[in-house]
């Protein structure tokens, strides 16, 4: 089955500077790579999405990146706010209409330090 | 995107006893995922609950322990059966669309004494 691995586990960045967290997944079938924001006590909620057949995507101050050929798929926020401070998940599917379910990554705490 | 509501939120069950947790959703969706979030942990696929057929398991995960009935396309039911303090956990339900990716409810808290 599919294997996706997040890196760094915890991340602390200064207010207004940039954070990348990274994954890498196994699945070459994989076609579908969302991120979720979950803040403590909270549902997990989608912030940004990819699909296979697109390189980048942006949206605001968060983009994402997918290289197919290395499996791996980045996170970008640029401009940090105290707010962006969360657990960030990425995830893989390999049917982003649904009919599978999501293989996600261990995690990142992302710190914002004022 | 789709609107879930899921209940209960939290509960605290003795030892080797049975939850049913529940998940309705505003509109008609062919699958409905659930997954555990042990604490501290990140989320893990339990089950897909396709409607009018028996739910497909991840592994280690077995029908006996976690049933699950998907009696029409906009509710589901996970119980958790034959409880231990290691089932401890939020356990959440999602659902996907072709337009808005996945969806998540709000998460039971489940402790287990």
């Amino acid at each position: 089955g599919e294997n996706v691995e997040q890196h760094p586990s915890t991340l602390s960045v200064q207010e207004g500077d940039s954070a990348v967290i990274k994954c890498t997944y196994s699945d070459s079938a994989s076609n579908y790579f969302p991120w979720y924001k979950q803040e403590l006590g909270k549902r997990p909620q989608l912030i940004i999405d990819i699909r296979s057949n697109v390189g980048e995507k942006k949206d605001q101050r968060i983009a994402v990146t997918l290289n197919k050929t290395a499996k791996h798929f980045s996170l970008h926020i640029t401009e940090t706010q105290p707010e962006d401070s969360a657990v960030y998940f990425c995830a893989a599917s390999n049917s982003g209409g649904g009919a599978d379910g999501l293989t996600f990554g261990k995690g990142t705490h992302l710190i914002i330090q004022p | 995107s789709a609107v879930i509501s899921q209940k209960p939120s939290r509960d605290i069950c003795q030892r080797g006893t049975s939850l049913t947790i529940q998940c309705q959703v505003d509109s008609q969706v062919t699958m409905m995922f659930w997954y555990r979030q042990q604490p501290g942990q990140s989320l893990t696929l339990i089950a897909t609950a396709n409607q009018g057929s028996e739910a497909t398991y991840e592994s280690g995960f077995v029908i006996d322990k976690f049933p699950i009935s998907r009696p029409n396309l906009t509710f589901s039911t996970l119980t958790v059966s034959n409880m231990s303090p290691e089932d401890s956990s939020i356990y959440l339900c999602s659902v996907a669309g072709s337009n808005y990716g996945y969806t998540f409810g709000s998460g039971t808290r489940l402790t287990v004494v």
